[in-house]
């Protein structure tokens, strides 16, 4: 079973959409999740970190899920500029897992 | 806002050569990290680094690879070796603590050829 899966999709959605993606994990005892973004060919960046108790940053929204092992980005009202490969990640010992990421294009 | 740099942007280098990659962590950070991406696959671990030691690492990070911090700013990953295979996107990265997301340099753009 894989550390952590992703939907890779591509995500095409219209200007002001909502999104959401989901991540699972396999490791229950991990402590730390994130949601990243990565441009084509940089480097990834944080986006948001995940707490229990669910987290909104402007239009961005992330919760876990400790139950099922997942975690969820949802991005309302999207933006031209929110194009991008988003991935999760999440603590396990001294290193981060990341998924293979989800690719969303926003069109006009 | 701080940053993590990286340097070179882009190696280019023959198959079997010597590589030293170099980063410079934010100055108060005091976990350090170097991760992978092969085009189009997932950021992948190598090693993390506390306290001037290894901390842990993954499967890819054998004999060939090895870490330093030789003084108190670089952080060093040296390729002995170089293979096709080795051809990927090598990202610093470093982090305050343990459980803080992490800050990537813009990485260094490895090709073997």
């Amino acid at each position: 079973r894989k550390e952590v899966e992703q939907d890779p999709g591509p995500f095409n959605v219209p200007e002001g959409a909502t999104v959401a993606f989901n991540c699972t994990y396999s490791n229950s005892a991990s402590q730390s999740f994130f949601w990243y973004r990565q441009d084509c060919r940089k480097e990834p960046k944080l986006l948001m970190s995940v707490y229990s108790s669910g987290n909104e940053d402007g239009r961005f929204t992330a919760q876990l899920n400790r139950a099922s092992q997942y975690i969820s980005l949802l991005i309302r009202d999207s933006k031209l500029s929110d194009s991008a490969t988003y991935l999760c990640a999440f603590q396990s010992g001294n290193q981060f897992y990341f998924g293979t990421g989800t690719s969303l294009t926003v069109i006009p | 806002e701080p940053e993590v740099t990286q340097t070179p942007s882009h190696q280019v280098t023959q198959m079997g050569q010597e590589v030293i990659l170099r980063c410079v962590p934010i100055s108060n950070h005091l976990y350090f990290y170097w991760y992978r991406q092969i085009l189009g696959q997932k950021v992948e671990f190598l090693v993390s680094f506390y306290n001037n030691e290894i901390s842990e690492k993954s499967e890819i990070f054998d004999d060939q690879f090895s870490v330093e911090r030789p003084d108190g700013s670089n952080f060093t990953l040296k390729i002995r070796s170089t293979k096709l295979e080795d051809s990927a996107m090598y990202f610093c990265a470093s982090s305050i603590d343990r459980v803080s997301g992490y800050t990537f340099g813009s990485g260094t753009r490895l090709t073997v050829v």
